[in-house]
């Protein structure tokens, strides 16, 4: 099982703050998600990252894969209330190709 | 289009006592998962079907039972429920042809079992 960590665990910012959250693993991927996860929700995806040292922006949302594709981060910049959730990454695929493991997550809060 | 549809959206039982939740997407896609959500645990592989016929256990499979019913309904039991299976359950559905395998999520099924 591919083991992924995702750092920090819980996040608690003002409106207009830049943050940087993590997923870290030993193992390398083929392409890594990006999900968030808004209260009372499902899981929605928000960026599949594909090539080592790729950065990939979603509005004020920059995605970065490492060189070695055994890390991912996700920087937000002048957060606002709505990214408040849950930012959850996992691998594409595992070895069998089918199932994904998720990390625990990060827990984002943005107060107005 | 519906996505993935989950019923119900709540649910409280009694320790011991059976129930069913259900599921079923209408994207055509071939694989479906059941994940069960707690606090600072992230999502866990209940269950998966990777496709019509075949199901697989996942990371926390014990107490659980799934049936793929057809393409589109993937259903998950608890025969007799614990108060440790008080957790929010997620089902999910993608087509592992397709891109890069993204997963389309359900709502959630809130359960406590007391």
């Amino acid at each position: 099982t591919q083991l992924l960590e995702q750092s920090p665990q819980f996040l608690s910012i003002q409106e207009g703050e830049n943050l940087t959250v993590y997923c870290n693993s030993s193992s390398v991927f083929s392409s890594l998600q990006w999900y968030r996860q808004e209260p009372g929700e499902g899981p929605v995806l928000l960026v599949t990252v594909v090539t080592g040292g790729e950065v990939k922006k979603l509005k004020r949302l920059t995605f970065q894969f490492g060189d070695a594709r055994k890390d991912s981060s996700l920087h937000i910049t002048a957060a606002q209330p709505g990214d408040t959730g849950l930012y959850l990454c996992a691998p594409s695929r595992d070895e069998y190709g089918n199932k994904l493991v998720f990390g625990a997550g990060t827990i984002l809060r943005v107060k107005s | 289009n519906a996505g993935v549809t989950q019923t119900p959206k709540f649910q409280v039982l009694k320790t011991g006592q059976s129930m069913t939740l259900q599921c079923a997407q209408d994207m055509n896609h071939n694989s479906m998962y059941w994940y069960r959500q707690d606090p600072g645990m992230g999502l866990r592989l209940i269950y998966y079907s990777a496709s019509e016929g075949t199901t697989d256990k996942g990371e926390v499979p014990n107490g659980y039972n799934v049936s793929r019913l057809n393409k589109r309904e993937f259903s998950l039991r608890l025969e007799s429920a614990a108060p440790s299976q008080t957790s929010v359950y997620f089902c999910a559905s993608s087509e592992p042809g397709q891109g890069f395998h993204e997963q389309f999520f359900g709502p959630g099924t809130r359960l406590t079992v007391l």
